[in-house]
């Protein structure tokens, strides 16, 4: 089975400062990593995405994430938050054989001036 | 091009009355995923569509779920003797393909339902 597991559904951090939201993952199966974004009364919007073509993701807005396997980790960061990244982001873990995506319980990142 | 298109945006309706929710998918794309997205339960997994297979159906959480998808392209979801526990935002994706590697889903607006 597969699972995701997001540390912190709050996070807070001021304008300007790093953004790190965690993201760990459980799959006996190499795995296919997604981070996704939803804004307020919005779907999800893909960020970034790991298929194991390279360690180091970069996605859309600045953000970029790193698969580490030996630690299970697929944390997202972003070097200096922008007001306008304030939302909830999700996690998810799926594989060849497992079309269907397992999203993590999403984290709330709150932007303070 | 298009995005996935969710009707209607927000569903209000009575205990025990039937609701569709209505999902159309990027034109082209053979994959169709149902999830729902429930205060305190995350995002989960309902149903399935590739191709002309048959659905995986394995998320739905009760006989009172179904879904269908006509013609390989639009799908409608279907919530029979609605519960107030059904309330939720039900988002719809679709990817190009499920059949071998995982393409990226894309997600809709989804449909807010509150039952009353």
């Amino acid at each position: 089975a597969q699972s995701v597991t997001q540390l912190g559904s709050h996070v807070s951090v001021s304008e300007g400062a790093l953004v790190l939201l965690r993201c760990n993952y459980s799959s006996s199966v190499p795995p296919y990593l997604f981070w996704y974004v939803q804004y307020p009364n919005q779907g999800l919007q893909l960020l970034l995405k790991y298929t194991s073509a390279a360690t180091l993701v970069k996605g859309i807005n600045g953000f970029e994430a790193e698969f580490k396997k030996s630690e299970t980790s697929f944390h997202l960061t972003k070097p200096s938050a922008h007001m306008s990244d304030a939302a909830e982001y999700f996690c998810a873990v799926g594989n060849t054989g497992f079309q269907k995506l397992v999203f993590g319980t999403g984290t709330r990142l709150l932007v303070s001036p | 091009g298009a995005g996935v298109s969710q009707s209607p945006s927000n569903k209000v309706t009575e205990k025990g009355k039937d609701v569709e929710l209505r999902c159309d998918p990027i034109s082209g794309h053979t994959a169709l995923y149902w999830y729902r997205q429930s205060l305190g339960q995350g995002l989960e997994f309902l149903i399935y569509f590739q191709g002309n297979s048959a659905p995986d159906k394995s998320g739905l959480p009760s006989d009172r779920f179904s879904a269908e998808r006509t013609g390989g392209s639009v799908s409608t979801l279907t919530i029979q003797r609605t519960q107030q526990e059904d309330s939720a935002v039900y988002l719809c994706a679709s990817s190009s393909r499920g059949d071998g590697s995982v393409e990226t889903q894309y997600f809709g607006p989804g449909t807010r339902l509150l039952v009353l």
